[in-house]
């Protein structure tokens, strides 16, 4: 079963608009991690993002801000006033605990998103 | 953030060749996983590299395919064994930055042709 689902192949984004990127997700633990990266066309694999499943409080970081909504199971990306640097792919990832009740630390990630900024 | 570097940064390989892949990371962890992105596709976990121990590898990857050592709390290297076509990816390696992994880091990635 697809635990990380992001439904959106490809977005288009003004520069200086807002954009959301969603992700939802599927797991019967309690306790877990949902985590965004950015990917440029070099490969590279940025860390943007955490927000903890105990966490009330949706976690900014910058521009990037995590619309976290724990009874509907999403953790939407929004990236607000987009720049023309902000063009590259979108993963959204979780950390589950594992079966024997510690965790591994390892993601599991979406398919991702191409996000383009349009001047 | 942590600082993790890679090494060969990207290659073109033979056909039933075999390639290692160094991760380098600037402070000790306990924990390294090793993560293969095919073209196109997302990333795939491919094993744990525990120091002191056996690697811990996902289901669809095997120890003979993907030797891995992990000699100290620094350092971790991948064998891409007698090397396919299907090989070609992003190899790339993830630490997290304390032991809660609520921040994990990656390697800038191993980008690997295979002919």
């Amino acid at each position: 079963a697809q635990k990380i689902t992001q439904t959106q192949p490809g977005m288009f984004v003004q520069e200086k608009e807002a954009v959301t990127l969603d992700c939802t997700y599927d797991t019967s633990d309690q306790s877990y991690g949902l985590f965004w990266y950015k990917q440029p066309s070099s490969g590279e694999m940025i860390f943007l993002i955490y927000q903890g499943s105990y966490d009330e409080q949706n976690a900014t970081e910058g521009r990037y801000s995590l619309n976290f909504q724990k009874a509907r199971k999403s953790a939407n990306l929004v990236i607000s006033a987009s720049q023309l640097g902000d063009s590259a792919m979108y993963f959204c990832a979780m950390r589950e605990a594992r079966a024997w009740g510690g965790s591994q630390g390892n993601l599991i990630f979406g398919k991702g998103t191409k996000l383009s900024v349009k001047p | 953030s942590a600082v993790i570097s890679q090494k060969p940064s990207r290659d073109i390989c033979q056909r039933g060749t075999s390639l290692t892949i160094q991760c380098q990371v600037d402070s000790q962890v306990t924990m390294m996983f090793w993560y293969r992105q095919q073209p196109g596709q997302s990333l795939t976990l491919i094993a744990t590299a525990n120091q002191g121990s056996e690697a811990t590898y996902e289901s669809g990857f095997v120890i003979d395919k993907f030797p891995i050592s992990r000699p100290n709390l620094t350092f971790s290297t991948l064998t891409v064994s007698n090397m396919s076509p299907e090989d070609s990816s992003i190899y790339l390696c993830s630490v997290g930055r304390d032991s809660s992994y609520n921040e994990q880091f990656f390697g800038p990635g191993t980008r690997l042709t295979v002919l």
